[in-house]
C-alpha cells in the first residue's frame, strides 16, 4: 500500500511556463514533506521542504503548497528551464526525522526549449 | 567538503551470491541511511545507522543487513541474491540522527545487477 503517490509518471512543459508536480499521501501522521530532484546516475538532491504547520514554502523559482485536508502537496516551478528536466520525488516523514523517509515513485519532468 | 561516496558504482553478480556495498558519509556526519530504488517500487528505506547502532529498519527480508563503523562509514550486505535485488542502492548521510529530513545528503548510488 503506497503511502505517498505521484500519479503522473511524466510531465512535459515548455520553457518559461509553469511546471506543477503533484503528490498525494495517505498517512495523517506525516508532518514533514520534501521534494527531491534526481538526474540519471546521480543521487537525489534536496530541493525544498514544508512542515505540516505551513501551507506554503517558497525558494526562488520553487514553491511547495500543502493542503492537509486533501492530503495533497504540489511543487510549482516558475519559470521552467531546460535544466529542470529530471525526475522529481516527493517524500514524507513522521516525527520530523530523516530516518525512514517514504518516497513516491517520481515524476519525470521534461522542459522543452 | 567532499560529498557522500559509494563504492563500487556498478556491480554485476549472479543469483545466490552475496554482495557488500560501501558508503562513506560527508565528513562530520554520523548518521547513514540506505535506500533501494527500483523501477517498480521507487525509493524504499532499508535502514538507518547512528553511532554504530541501527536506529530504524524498513520492511526488507533478513537477507539485507548493514553495519556502521566507528568512523561512521557504513556497509550493507545482501546475501543469497535474487533477480529482484537488481536495483540502485543509495546511501544518505546527515549530521545527526533524528534531525530534520532536509539535512540528509544522498550519494550517487551503487547500481547492482543480478543475473
Amino acid at each position: 500500500d503506497q503511502q505517498v503517490k505521484q500519479n503522473s509518471p511524466s510531465l512535459s512543459v515548455q520553457e518559461g511556463r509553469i511546471s506543477i508536480l503533484n503528490c498525494d499521501y495517505t498517512n495523517s501522521m506525516f508532518d514533514y514533506f520534501l521534494w527531491y530532484k534526481k538526474y540519471p546516475a546521480e543521487g537525489p538532491t534536496f530541493l525544498i521542504s514544508i512542515s505540516s504547520i505551513k501551507d506554503k514554502n517558497e525558494d526562488g523559482r520553487f514553491t511547495v503548497f500543502l493542503n492537509k485536508s486533501a492530503k495533497h502537496l504540489s511543487l510549482h516551478i516558475v519559470p521552467s528551464q531546460p535544466g529542470d528536466s529530471a525526475v522529481y520525488f516527493c517524500a514524507a516523514s513522521a516525527g520530523g526525522s530523516q530516518g525512514n523517509l517514504i518516497f513516491g515513485k517520481g515524476t519525470k519532468l521534461s522542459v522543452k526549449p | 567538503k567532499a560529498g557522500v561516496t559509494q563504492t563500487p558504482r556498478y556491480l554485476i553478480k549472479t543469483r545466490g551470491q552475496q554482495v557488500t556495498l560501501s558508503c562513506s558519509p560527508i565528513s562530520g556526519h554520523r548518521s547513514v541511511s540506505w535506500y533501494q530504488q527500483t523501477p517498480g517500487q521507487g525509493l524504499q528505506f532499508l535502514f538507518e545507522y547512528f553511532s554504530e547502532t541501527q536506529r530504524n529498519k524498513g520492511n526488507f527480508p533478513g537477507r539485507f543487513s548493514g553495519r556502521q563503523f566507528s568512523n561512521s562509514r557504513s556497509e550493507m550486505n545482501v546475501s543469497t541474491l535474487e533477480l529482484g535485488d537488481s536495483a540502485l542502492y543509495l546511501c544518505a548521510s546527515s549530521p545527526l540522527a533524528g534531525g530534520p529530513p532536509d539535512t540528509q545528503y544522498f550519494g550517487p548510488g551503487t547500481r547492482l545487477t543480478v543475473l
